[in-house]
């Protein structure tokens, strides 16, 4: 299987920061990588497939990147409904996998 | 984008089997893989398996492999997921979501199984 290993696990930041989180592939995957924004008590939402191409109705200050191994989510310019829990997933062979996750909290 | 609605018991005993439905509307239900996913409180995403609803084809985590079941219904545009030998480890909400070439997108609300004596 495929692991998928996220940092950090938790990140405190304050609005209008800059903040980005990491997911590393066991072994390469493309760029078969989505992210998913959750808050707390609900769904699961994808802003980001195909590690870089943001889901409709995304903000442009989310942003992904990468490629085989190493992928980033970067959030430019936090606002206050950015804080949330994110994950990234593989869905290049099964079983999927989503990373551990990241908790971004307000400093 | 459809809806994805699941349920199903909510409290069960260890040892016991769950069966919960992800009724599908708004959308060709064969057109979508299903995935499920569950969240043990306080942790974080689990991907469990998934299901071609037009061929029946599974995917499971090996985790699962044993213990899980997914199936469906083309004729109710209903999937279903079992899970059998239940622990206090199983205790999570557990989402159903469509998705097609890039992973799960669209998500059930959630259905919160609780095991517990």
């Amino acid at each position: 299987d495929i692991q998928m290993t996220q940092s950090p696990s938790s990140l405190s930041a304050s609005v209008g920061d800059r903040v980005t989180i990491t997911c590393r592939a066991s072994q390469g995957i493309r760029n078969d990588v989505g992210w998913y924004q959750q808050k707390s008590g609900k769904a699961p939402q994808r802003l980001i497939y195909g590690a870089s191409t943001l889901e409709d109705g995304v903000p442009s200050r989310f942003s992904g990147s990468g490629s085989g191994t190493e992928f980033i989510l970067t959030i430019t310019s936090l606002q206050p409904e950015d804080f949330a829990a994110y994950y990234c997933l593989q869905y290049n062979s099964y079983p999927h996998t989503f990373g551990q996750g990241t908790k971004l909290e307000i400093k | 984008q459809g809806q994805l609605v699941e349920s199903g018991a909510d409290v069960k005993k260890p040892g016991a089997s769950v069966k919960i439905s992800c009724k599908v509307t708004g959308y060709t239900f064969t057109g979508f893989s299903i995935h499920w996913v569950r969240q043990a409180p306080g942790l974080g995403l689990e991907w469990m398996g998934r299901i071609n609803p037009k061929s029946g084809a599974t995917n499971y985590a090996e985790k699962f492999q044993g213990r899980v079941t997914m199936t469906r219904d083309t004729s109710i545009s209903t999937a279903y997921m079992a899970l059998s030998g239940l622990t206090s480890d199983d205790t999570a909400v557990y989402y159903c979501s469509r998705g097609r070439d890039y992973g799960p997108n669209y998500w059930g609300q959630g259905l919160l199984v609780t095991v517990s004596s």
